[in-house]
């Protein structure tokens, strides 16, 4: 069965610190993979998403990127938080294929906080 | 263009009484269309899953939803409420993947479900 990891599960950083999330999925191959974050009360918003290794997507200009250097291991990153870059971070893999739509999975999150 | 209204926010019952959460969509395509649970602080688990089969859905938990393309509604329902089920549910439509190979998710934003004893 597939899993997926993320870490670290909380994570307290100063304004004008380096970020790293990393998310990592077991059991499938040649997942697509996605980062989402989640503020309060404005749902989920699509950050970043990839079909392959190191082929990354933005949804949405923000001080965030993202790398895939293995197959199966998505990481966020910034070189500068902000304060609004607090919220729950969320990752999440699903198959990979051409004209359908596959549900996604979803790991267990990251709660940041930046102050 | 895609988009999904969940109707209400809150939606608060009674342990042992019916549950509905509503959900209406937009889609240029036929969609596919999604329920996820999320308690709190945790990830999203998906609930159940519409994409052009029956249209009366059954997922984990007791839930089921039925596509209504007449009405352009996919409700969630669970005939009896129970305490584990309090949470915040999403209704989430998807667009056709195309040539890109992946087809964009469009969450609703979301109704918290409460149950009381």
């Amino acid at each position: 069965s597939q899993t997926i990891h993320q870490w670290p599960a909380t994570l307290v950083q100063p304004v004008g610190s380096p970020l790293s999330l990393e998310c990592t999925v077991e059991g499938t191959s040649n997942p697509n993979l996605y980062w989402y974050r989640q503020a309060a009360g404005r749902g989920l918003q699509l950050l970043f998403y990839s079909v392959g290794i190191g082929q990354i997507s933005s949804e949405v200009p923000q001080n965030l990127s993202a790398s895939r250097p293995q197959d199966r291991q998505f990481i966020l990153s910034s070189k500068k938080l902000l304060l609004s870059d607090s919220g729950f971070y969320l990752c999440a893999w699903s198959v990979r294929s051409s004209g359908r739509t596959y549900e996604q999975y979803f790991g267990p999150g990251t709660r940041l906080t930046v102050t | 263009a895609q988009s999904v209204t969940q109707l209400d926010s809150h939606v608060s019952v009674s342990e042992g009484t019916p549950v509905l959460l509503r959900c209406n969509y937009s889609s240029s395509y036929s969609p596919s269309l999604f329920w996820y649970v999320q308690h709190p602080n945790k990830g999203l688990q998906l609930l159940l899953k519409y994409t052009s089969a029956a249209t009366l859905v059954k997922g984990i938990n007791g839930f089921e939803a039925e596509f209504k393309k007449s009405e352009t509604s996919f409700h969630l329902t669970k005939p009896s409420a129970h305490m584990s089920d309090a949470a915040e549910y999403f209704c989430v439509v998807s667009d056709r993947a195309g040539g890109t190979s992946y087809g964009k998710l469009t969450f609703g934003q979301g109704t918290i479900l409460t149950v009381h004893p």
